[in-house]
């Protein structure tokens, strides 16, 4: 398995601040992705983080307000920008790594906006 | 990726057998048959795969049709920490398709 370390685990933001949130995995991965899950729904993937380039967006996620970064195999982080009461959610960090077949998530960050 | 369907909800009682069924119709033949589960304020965690035959791990077992058009999730006792959300996922386990796609689960409850 893998031991991911998502920060911060939760936190109150003002409107139209921005929350970097990071994932920290404890070995090389292949791939990491960023997924948000909105109160009482299922998870929703936001983009692939790719490793030295720019993420891969989901249908309805843009870069201006979800930059996402991944400077190596074992660290991402995920910005929500210019946030709004709309963006409370919780966000989840995911990896597959080389040689696996299931994904393996972090515990997530409960984002409120006030 | 294919389509799932799951019911909404479950309930099972402590220690006996929690069945939870998923109908995937449109499911082709290389696409894998993932269940995940979330308890409350947790990220997801794997429990099995299987692509046509039935699967056991210790957590669980998996049973898939033989047209492979539905799944049942069986957890043979199951306890008060088997509440979760439970997902069925189907998904390309080949090239480069790493991305999973939640349905809305199967909220199982177990009662003392």
């Amino acid at each position: 398995s893998a031991v991911i370390s998502q920060k911060p685990s939760r936190d109150i933001c003002q409107r139209g601040t921005s929350l970097t949130i990071q994932c920290q995995v404890d070995s090389q991965v292949t791939m990491m992705f960023w997924y948000r899950q909105q109160p009482g729904q299922s998870l929703t993937l936001i983009a692939t983080a790719n490793q030295g380039s720019e993420a891969t967006y989901e249908s309805g996620f843009v870069i201006d307000k979800f930059p996402i970064s991944r400077p190596n195999l074992t660290f991402s982080t995920l910005t929500v920008s210019n946030m709004s009461p709309e963006d409370s959610s919780i966000y989840l960090c995911s990896v597959f790594r080389q040689g696996n077949t299931e994904a393996f998530f972090g515990q997530g960050t409960r984002l409120t906006v006030v | 990726d294919a389509k799932t369907t799951q019911p909404p909800s479950m309930d099972c009682a402590e220690g006996r057998a929690a069945n939870l069924p998923c109908n995937h119709s449109t499911i082709s033949g290389n696409e894998y048959v993932y269940w995940y589960r979330q308890i409350h304020s947790q990220g997801p965690q794997y429990i099995i795969h299987g692509l046509k035959n039935n699967e056991t791990n210790e957590m669980a077992s998996l049973i898939i049709t033989e047209d492979r058009k539905s799944s049942t999730l069986i957890l043979p006792h199951a306890t008060l920490r088997d509440t979760a959300v439970y997902y069925c996922i189907v998904r390309n386990s080949g090239g480069s398709n790493y991305k999973l796609t939640f349905g809305k689960g199967t909220l199982l409850t177990v009662n003392p």
